[in-house]
């Protein structure tokens, strides 16, 4: 079964250094791996995705993530990072088993960014 | 904006009641989703329709039904309701079916329900 672990409930990170948050994926075949972002009170924006080729994918907000197959991991960097850059966020991986639910998103738990001037 | 919406944004009914949630996916989007955010569970997929038709089914109590209608919206249906659905519900939609797994999921901004 296709899963994603977000080792970290909360990352705190002061303003102007690079952050990184963490996530370790498990796939049976090729992995299309998702971050997303969730803002208080709002719904889930799409940052960037990896799905072939540059293991460096660059997505929306200066944010970027490095796809690392053999350590299974697809960690969401971001050079310097902004106080608006706080909230939550959620790494995916597209469930591909082949079943009822084939095709959808499976959900790491989520990450809590916090970044403070 | 990611160009989903739905509505409404804020429910507050009794044990025991339906409700109906709507999501009008993006222009030329053809897929959407209902995925239901919970404090417990977290993010869990619900069921997927794809132009009109259900493709893909995840942990939907069978008290919960969806629908796609001819112009592309859903309904989500949850009757007899219960204290532990109290949880955001999400729409996304897709450009396709998705069978390869590629498409990006466009998340609406959910609906807030509570089961008092």
């Amino acid at each position: 079964a296709q899963s994603v672990a977000q080792p970290e409930d909360q990352v705190n990170v002061a303003e102007g250094n690079p952050l990184t948050v963490k996530c370790t994926y498990s796939v049976s075949g090729n992995p299309y791996l998702f971050w997303y972002v969730q803002y208080p009170n709002r719904g889930l924006q799409f940052l960037l995705k990896y799905i072939t080729g540059d293991n460096l994918v660059k997505g929306s907000y200066g944010f970027e993530a490095e796809f690392n197959k053999s350590q299974t991991s697809f960690h969401l960097k971001k050079p310097s990072a902004l106080v608006s850059d706080s909230a939550l966020y959620f790494c995916a991986v597209r469930d591909m088993d082949y079943g009822g639910s084939q095709g959808n998103l499976i959900f790491g738990k989520g990450t809590k960014l916090s970044v403070k001037p | 904006d990611s160009g989903v919406t739905q509505t409404p944004k804020h429910l507050i009914t009794a044990t025991g009641q339906r409700v109906t949630l709507r999501c009008s996916p993006r222009s030329g989007d053809l897929s959407v989703y209902w995925y239901q955010q919970s404090l417990d569970q977290g993010l869990q997929f619900l069921i997927q329709y794809y132009n009109g038709e259900e493709r893909a089914k995840g942990n939907i109590l069978e008290r919960f039904s969806a629908q796609q209608f001819p112009d592309l919206h859903s309904e989500l249906n949850l009757s007899s309701l219960e204290l532990g659905d109290s949880a955001l519900y999400f729409c996304a939609s897709s450009v396709g079916e998705d069978g390869r797994g590629t498409d990006t999921q466009y998340f609406g901004p959910g609906t807030r329900l509570t089961v008092l």
